[in-house]
């Protein structure tokens, strides 16, 4: 079965732009969870999509957004991009219905942005 | 409301010896609890997790956690260190609220040394 993919797993950016990033959960996966990932701050949850609504969210300002399709697929937008912005975005998925809190995530190789 | 700590931001090992990676939680609600790798440039992978079935928990390659409730720890170890278990090491906690949500702890990073 095949994993989690993120595309694109390189983005360069400057400052006041906007971002997508794609993700693909794993075949079956309902739940994808978005985390940044920084040096100062670590990982962080961003929020969590199932069945296309958002279930869950981390304590981001509104320029961070997402979204989830039909087929599971997410996406992530970062509007007015700003130079605290640069981190390493993680997808997860889960199955999202029968484990709750101890569902195991499984984690995409992330995309790297960087914000000039 | 929860937290992970993790003691020590860098360890260091020779191969061959004990690998101890300390981690800490403090929850409100009965806690899961997972540790992660991370390898250069690549996401996380799971190594175990314990979801309260067993307090000694096997995981993949040769690692195991054992969760005590009076110490509030869940501290990873591994007999014999490999130069390929050199990573970055996270220890997470669900979050109460229901589903998906991790917090982290900030990581581990584990130098082994021939």
């Amino acid at each position: 079965k095949a994993g989690v993919t993120q595309t694109p797993r390189y983005l360069i950016k400057t400052r006041g732009q906007q971002v997508t990033l794609s993700c693909s959960p794993i075949s079956g996966h309902r739940s994808v969870s978005w985390y940044q990932q920084t040096p100062g701050q670590g990982l962080q949850f961003l929020f969590e999509y199932f069945s296309e609504t958002q279930r869950n969210k981390g304590n981001f300002p509104g320029r961070f957004s997402g979204r989830q399709f039909s087929n599971s697929r997410s996406e992530m937008n970062v509007s007015t991009l700003e130079l605290g912005d640069s981190a390493l975005y993680l997808c997860a998925s889960s199955g999202g219905t029968s484990g709750g809190r101890q569902e195991t995530q499984y984690f995409g190789p992330g995309t790297r942005l960087l914000v000039l | 409301a929860q937290s992970v700590t993790q003691l020590g931001s860098h360890v260091s090992v020779s191969e061959g010896a004990l690998v101890l990676l300390r981690c800490n939680y403090s929850s409100s609600v009965p806690p899961y609890l997972f540790w992660y790798v991370q390898y250069p440039n690549q996401g996380l992978q799971l190594l175990l997790k314990y979801t309260s079935a067993a307090t000694l928990v096997k995981g993949i390659n040769g690692f195991e956690a054992e969760f005590k409730k009076s110490e509030t720890s869940f501290h990873l170890t591994k007999p014999s260190a490999h130069m390929s278990d050199a990573a970055e090491y996270f220890c997470a906690v669900s979050a109460s609220g229901g589903y998906n949500k991790l917090i982290f702890g900030a990581g581990t990073r584990l130098a082994v040394h021939p």
